[in-house]
């Protein structure tokens, strides 16, 4: 069965600090991988994605996250927070075989910046 | 573009009672996904839905069931309600079933049992 890791489970950091989040998951086959965030009091919205192409994906509000395909990874990076970043952050991966949409979660890091 | 719609947004039923609860998907959207999140188990995989038909469903017992309408609008429904069914219930809407395409969740329905 698949599963996700999020190696971290709270995460504490001054403004300006470099941030990542670690992802592991587990499936042999060809998967969508995505972070989500959820800011307090607000619906989960995608940060970024990556389906195929440059193992590098770009999203919004600074965060990129690498696809590391031999250690089933996809770390997500930030290299200067800020105290809008506190919140609370999801890998996610969805198996494309079955052609389902069906997200596989991680636990969730919260995330909390002091300014 | 509206995003995706869940109504109503709070609830509070007592056990043994079911409830129907309801997702509008961003135009145009053909699945519907749903989802529990609770802070004990996270968020998990509840069923998917897509040109009317359920075409994946996770662990969970036979009281939670869903239906899509023609007009790709989602209802999910709990019988018998137990005290550990409060969570929040998410819907997700995608443009396509799998491939390259990514959910859009809505704000999501607060479930209370007591």
């Amino acid at each position: 069965a698949q599963s996700v890791s999020q190696h971290n489970h709270h995460v504490i950091l001054s403004e300006a600090a470099s941030l990542e989040l670690g992802c592991n998951y587990s499936y042999g086959g060809t998967v969508n991988l995505f972070w989500y965030v959820q800011y307090p009091g607000q619906h989960l919205q995608l940060l970024l994605k990556y389906f195929s192409g440059d193992p590098l994906v770009k999203g919004i509000k600074g965060f990129e996250a690498e696809f590391i395909k031999s250690k089933f990874s996809f770390n997500l990076r930030k290299p200067s927070v800020q105290w809008s970043d506190t919140a609370e952050y999801f890998c996610a991966v969805n198996a494309r075989s079955g052609g389902y949409n069906k997200l596989i979660f991680g636990a969730g890091t919260r995330l909390a910046v002091h300014p | 573009k509206a995003g995706v719609t869940q109504t109503p947004r709070y609830l509070i039923k007592t056990r043994g009672q079911q409830v129907t609860l309801s997702c509008s998907p961003i135009s145009g959207h053909r699945s519907v996904s749903w989802y529990q999140q609770t802070p004990g188990q996270g968020l998990q995989f509840l069923f998917e839905y897509f040109s009317e038909t359920q075409r994946n469903k996770g662990n969970f017992p036979g009281r939670f069931s869903g239906r899509q309408f023609s007009n790709s609008r989602s209802e999910m429904n709990v019988s018998t309600l137990e005290l550990g069914d409060s969570a929040l219930y998410l819907c997700a809407s995608s443009l396509w079933a799998g491939r390259e395409t990514e959910a859009f969740f809505g704000q999501g329905t607060r479930l209370t049992v007591v």
